[in-house]
């Protein structure tokens, strides 16, 4: 078990640029979350996979955010065009189908837009 | 929906000293309840869980916490604080039933003084 990994650690870019990040969750876990996370806030759920179907999105996920997890292994976050407003830590966890095992998170991406 | 309330944004105390977190949520079902810790640029981390059978839980760092039903509430307590548990807290609540979801709470910051 080495734990959930997250790709790039830290992503500056500019405005209107496209970004993807990538999240390698724990090899037995099946389902798979996105959040984001601002200053002094929690993680604030994006979209949800259990193995390679994405089963939720947030009504709030603008129509610029796509995820995808093929094969139900990784999965990418990719942001097009992106706005200052998207400054964020974007945190990536996994679990099993057994939700009294809660979730484990990776260490996050932290995305800066100029 | 479910939610999650977390009044305290800073708590402040002196290394040694006991902590209380306060965490109340709003679900109309029995909730799985977690608590999860966030050291500064990091990931989530669990620090216990409650989904049913004794309301006392215990969990790591020598943590615990309680559910009281009739409070709705789920506070986080550790009786001697490290200087080590300085770090941003977050309490969580899942539906038994449907989506597995969770709900986070905007967090609470533990300042801790030598």
């Amino acid at each position: 078990d080495t734990g959930v990994s997250q790709n790039p650690r830290h992503k500056i870019t500019k405005r209107g640029q496209n970004v993807t990040f990538r999240c390698d969750p724990i090899s037995e876990h099946n389902r798979l979350y996105w959040y984001r996370q601002t200053l002094g806030q929690g993680p604030e759920f994006l979209t949800y996979f259990q193995n390679e179907a994405q089963l939720e999105k947030s009504r709030l996920l603008s129509d610029r955010f796509s995820a995808e997890r093929p094969k139900g292994s990784f999965s990418t976050l990719e942001i097009q065009r992106t706005e200052q407003g998207d400054s964020a830590m974007y945190l990536c966890a996994s679990s099993s189908d057994r939700a009294t095992i809660g979730q484990y998170f990776g260490p996050g991406t932290r995305l800066t837009v100029t | 929906a479910q939610s999650v309330t977390q009044p305290d944004i800073h708590i402040t105390v002196s290394e040694g000293a006991s902590l209380e977190l306060r965490c109340n949520y709003s679900y109309g079902a029995t909730p799985y309840l977690f608590w999860y810790v966030q050291s500064p640029g990091q990931g989530l981390q669990l620090l216990l869980k409650y989904f049913s059978g004794d309301t006392l839980v215990q969990g790591i760092k020598g943590f615990e916490a309680e559910f009281k039903r009739s409070q709705s509430s789920f506070n986080l307590r550790k009786p001697s604080v490290h200087w080590s548990d300085a770090a941003e807290y977050f309490c969580a609540v899942l539906s038994s039933g449907g989506s597995y979801i969770p709900t986070f709470g905007r967090g609470t910051s533990l300042i801790v003084h030598p």
